[in-house]
């Protein structure tokens, strides 16, 4: 059974920094891309940032390039989102999703069950 | 990126169908996939490349593509299927997911 179990949200106040972590499980991690999408209160879903299976490639939403940086442990099966210059707007459900299976496609197939980051003075 | 645009809510009678829209300018050119998201809960992926169905998602989800328009519907639409849907697509190194639809089953 897959398991992607988020951690590491808190209340940090603006400006501050952050560090997520998403432990996997039931799958081979080294074999597939990972991603964390967030959802502010309220409102929709926001990719936020990708890491190819290797850990080689990164990609990043515009918003927040240059101060979010996504990172893997193959050897933990471990997914992190090291957050910092944090603004009010970052806040959010943050949910690690593992990239769906179907060759040539991209979804995602799992999701974990989210981790809130509150950004606040 | 690119904006993907679907109405905010749609409401249908338990039995009916309901058919939620996503539009964008690149959409004719990637694949759409489509989540439900349940209050309190995860998303959950119920079409991906454009009308494939995951195992466990029911039949009476499905899903289609014209164009720049991608389409959910949902045939016999039952109590349980209210919840939040979202559009996606990917360019081979972002996502966009779409602004959501509300369901409500009246």
């Amino acid at each position: 059974e897959v398991q992607l179990l988020e951690s590491g949200g808190d209340l940090v106040q603006p400006g501050g920094s952050l560090r997520l972590s998403c432990a996997a499980s039931g799958f081979t991690f080294t074999s597939y891309a990972m991603s964390w999408v967030r959802q502010a209160p309220g409102k929709g879903l926001e990719w936020v940032s990708s890491i190819s299976n290797s850990g080689f490639s990164t990609f990043y939403a515009d918003s927040v390039r240059g101060r979010f940086t996504i990172s893997r442990d193959n050897s933990k099966n471990t997914l992190y989102l090291q957050m910092s210059s944090l603004r009010v707007d970052d806040a959010a459900i943050y949910y690690c999703a593992k990239k769906g299976t179907t060759e040539g496609s991209g979804y995602f197939d799992y999701w974990g069950q989210g981790t809130l980051v509150t950004v606040s003075s | 990126s690119y904006e993907l645009t679907q109405p905010p809510s749609v409401s249908v009678s338990p039995g009916q169908t309901a058919s939620i829209t996503c539009s964008g300018d690149k959409l004719g050119d990637e694949y759409a996939y489509w989540y439900q998201q349940k209050p309190g809960q995860s998303p959950v992926v119920v079409i991906y490349q454009n009308n494939k169905r995951p195992s466990g998602v029911p039949e009476r989800f499905s899903g289609s593509k014209s164009g720049n328009t991608a389409t959910l519907t949902i045939s016999g639409t039952q109590a349980m299927d209210e919840a939040d849907y979202y559009c996606q697509a990917w360019d081979s190194s972002t996502y966009v997911f779409g602004t959501g639809t509300k369901v409500t089953v009246l």
